[in-house]
């Protein structure tokens, strides 16, 4: 199975400064066939379900608002958020789809400093 | 709109079962890969399970592997999960996912239905 992890657990960032989340992946989700990364990322915020804000590592979800951006491949992953803003507050997900099971890193929780 | 509404949950004793159902409407639902997603209380996220679209195959994860059984009803629109041998750690909030256009990933996500396993 292919493990997870985030860094860091949790961060607080100033409103209109960049925050950086970072993903990585015991062994690559980056399919040769196609050269595409099998992660995504997801956004809960307290009491909601979770919602898609990436996929493909940096393909954005539609309505996401483009402060949101993914980069990486393989195995290290970054979810950068470039101007936070009060709404953001929340916990954020990656996850691998590589294969099954479409495991889920423990999560990144961004609060307001 | 894409909706899915998931039911069934309750409280349950240790060793016993439960069917959770997900209604799902607003797209073309024999098209779509589906997933559940479970999140114990004050706990992350967990893929529990999925079922293809194309042939009906299966996957589980490893913990509830031999207890739970997806499936899907493409006439009714409708994903269930059957779960038995219930255990104190499957508490959670059961999540119905939709995957997306082209892959795996989750792009749609209900409310979720609250498993409680508890004597």
């Amino acid at each position: 199975d292919i493990v997870m992890t985030q860094s860091p657990d949790s961060l607080a960032v100033s409103l209109g400064e960049r925050a950086t989340l970072n993903c990585k992946s015991s062994q690559s989700v980056l399919y040769s066939s196609n050269n595409k990364n099998y992660l995504a990322w997801y956004q809960q915020k307290p009491g909601q379900s979770p919602k898609l804000l990436i996929y493909w590592a940096s393909t954005r979800e539609s309505g996401v608002p483009d402060r949101f951006s993914g980069s990486g491949s393989e195995t290290e992953f970054t979810l950068t958020i470039s101007s936070l803003q009060a709404e953001d507050v929340a916990v954020y997900y990656c996850q691998q789809y590589y294969n099954t099971p479409f495991n889920f890193g423990p999560g990144t929780t961004v609060d307001i400093k | 709109e894409v909706h899915l509404v998931e039911s069934g949950g309750g409280l349950v004793q240790p060793g016993g079962s439960l069917r959770l159902s997900c209604e799902a409407s607003g797209f073309t639902f024999s098209t779509y890969a589906m997933s559940w997603v479970r999140q114990a209380p004050g706990k992350g996220l967990e893929w529990v399970s999925g079922i293809s679209n194309t042939d009906g195959s299966t996957y589980y994860a490893d913990s509830v592997k031999g207890r739970f059984t997806i499936s899907r009803d493409n006439s009714k629109n409708t994903l269930s999960l059957q779960m038995n041998s219930l255990r104190a750690e499957d508490t959670a909030l059961y999540f119905c996912a939709k995957t997306g256009y082209y892959s795996d990933y989750l792009d749609s996500w209900g409310q979720g239905t609250l498993v409680t396993v508890s004597s």
